[in-house]
Order: structure tokens, then C-alpha cells, then sequence
């Protein structure tokens, strides 16, 4: 079964340019989710997709990131403009469905590391 | 809230036993997984508690007490392989918190 697949997955820019990262979860996972990884912390949510569907995006700063799961398959996720604090590694991973009270664990794809100069 | 707390650095030796722990605080809480990350690379699953208890997984072992607000994940006779960052991360209606990761360093 083929993973999570990410690109790129490394990417070097400077503060106010814009910047796209591309997902494609495991074959027949509904559920989606963007992390922002900084250095010395643990990942936290940016966004959570439910098949197409927006099911969490309140820690995504919207007025500069957005992201799309247009065939809720792949999602893309897009930073304009950049700014230095969003270095980072952003990890994409998705999961079969929702939490019906059983173990819905996730998989991580390896991740873009961004850097913003 | 959802504030997780785990040791940032811990040091063994090859061999030997680490018991990482990990408290929380949160409301409507769901379960609570361990991941492990080697550098420069994404999270693993490792375990998945939802009850009260010790569930064992080879040389990986992971207990929770929900009234406490307390997780560890005991690694037993450590490898070189297992330095790594180990997260704990706490499930909430369906959302995933990260604590920062605790770096387990195993050494010769």
C-alpha cells in the first residue's frame, strides 16, 4: 500500500512570496489534515478535511494560508505572502475516517521543509 | 484547553528501560496516542490508549489514567535505532494536540 505522498519536499523562498505544497493521501482515506512542524515542537493542526469538506481549519491563519481538497482526494496548501516565521516543516497525513470510538490512527507523508529568507 | 506535558530530553543506555511520561489537560477527551519521529523524518503511530490501563506492543508499552490526566510509554531494552523524538498527543472530538516530543537519546 503506497503512503502518504508529499512534494516538494524541500522549498527555499523569500519573505513575501507565495509558496504551494501538494498532498495525496492514502488511496480511500476521506479524512486529511495539514501540521505545521517547527523546530523543537510537535506538529500542530492547520486544517482538517472531511472527504471535501472543511471539518476544522480555526488555527489556520487565513489571511495569508489556504488549502483545497477540491476531489477529496488530493489538497493543496498555499502560503502569499510568506513571512519568516513560517519556516517550518509542514507534514500532510490522513486517516480512514472519523472517530467513531474506535483507533483512528493517522499516516504521516515525509513532509515539506520550508524555509523563508 | 489541551496543555501537554512531556520531559523535553532524556538519556539511556543500550539496554536499558526509559519510561517517558506525559500529563494533560483537556476536556472531552478521546484517547491518547504515542508517535515516534526520527529526525528529518514524519511520526510513526506506536499506540493508541482510550481506557484506563497498560496496553503492552512488543518492547513497547503505553499506559493511561484518564482520571490523572497521565500517559507514559515505557520503551523496554533500548536500541540505537530507538533515539528519536516520542510525542504524545491527546484526541479531542476528532482532532489531534501534539505535545512538543520528548528526545530519547540511547547511548552505546
Amino acid at each position: 500500500e503506497a503512503g502518504v505522498a508529499q512534494s516538494p519536499r524541500y522549498k527555499i523562498i523569500e519573505k513575501r512570496q507565495s509558496v504551494a505544497f501538494w498532498c495525496n493521501p492514502i488511496s480511500g482515506h476521506a479524512t486529511l489534515y495539514w501540521y505545521q512542524q517547527i523546530l523543537g515542537q510537535g506538529p500542530k493542526l492547520l486544517i482538517q478535511f472531511q472527504n471535501n469538506g472543511v471539518v476544522d481549519d480555526s488555527q489556520l491563519p487565513k489571511d495569508r494560508f489556504s488549502a483545497e481538497r477540491l476531489k477529496g482526494v488530493d489538497s493543496t496548501l498555499k502560503i502569499q505572502p510568506a513571512k519568516l516565521e513560517d519556516s517550518a516543516v509542514y507534514l500532510c497525513a490522513s486517516s480512514p475516517q472519523l472517530a467513531t470510538g474506535g483507533t483512528y490512527e493517522q499516516y504521516f507523508g515525509p513532509g515539506t521543509r520550508l524555509t523563508v529568507t | 484547553g489541551q496543555n501537554i506535558d512531556q520531559p523535553t530530553e532524556m538519556t539511556a543506555t543500550e539496554g536499558a528501560i526509559v519510561q517517558i511520561n506525559c500529563t494533560y489537560q483537556t476536556s472531552g477527551f478521546n484517547g491518547l496516542f504515542w508517535y515516534q519521529q526520527h529526525a528529518g523524518e514524519a511520526p510513526t503511530f506506536l499506540s493508541y490508549n482510550v481506557l484506563d490501563g497498560l496496553e503492552e506492543k512488543g518492547r513497547f508499552s503505553s499506559f493511561l489514567s484518564r482520571s490523572k490526566g497521565y500517559s507514559y510509554l515505557l520503551l523496554k531494552v533500548l536500541q540505537m535505532k530507538d533515539s528519536a523524538s516520542y510525542l504524545c498527543a491527546v484526541t479531542r472530538d476528532y482532532k489531534l494536540s501534539f505535545g512538543a516530543g520528548t528526545t530519547v537519546t540511547v547511548r552505546a
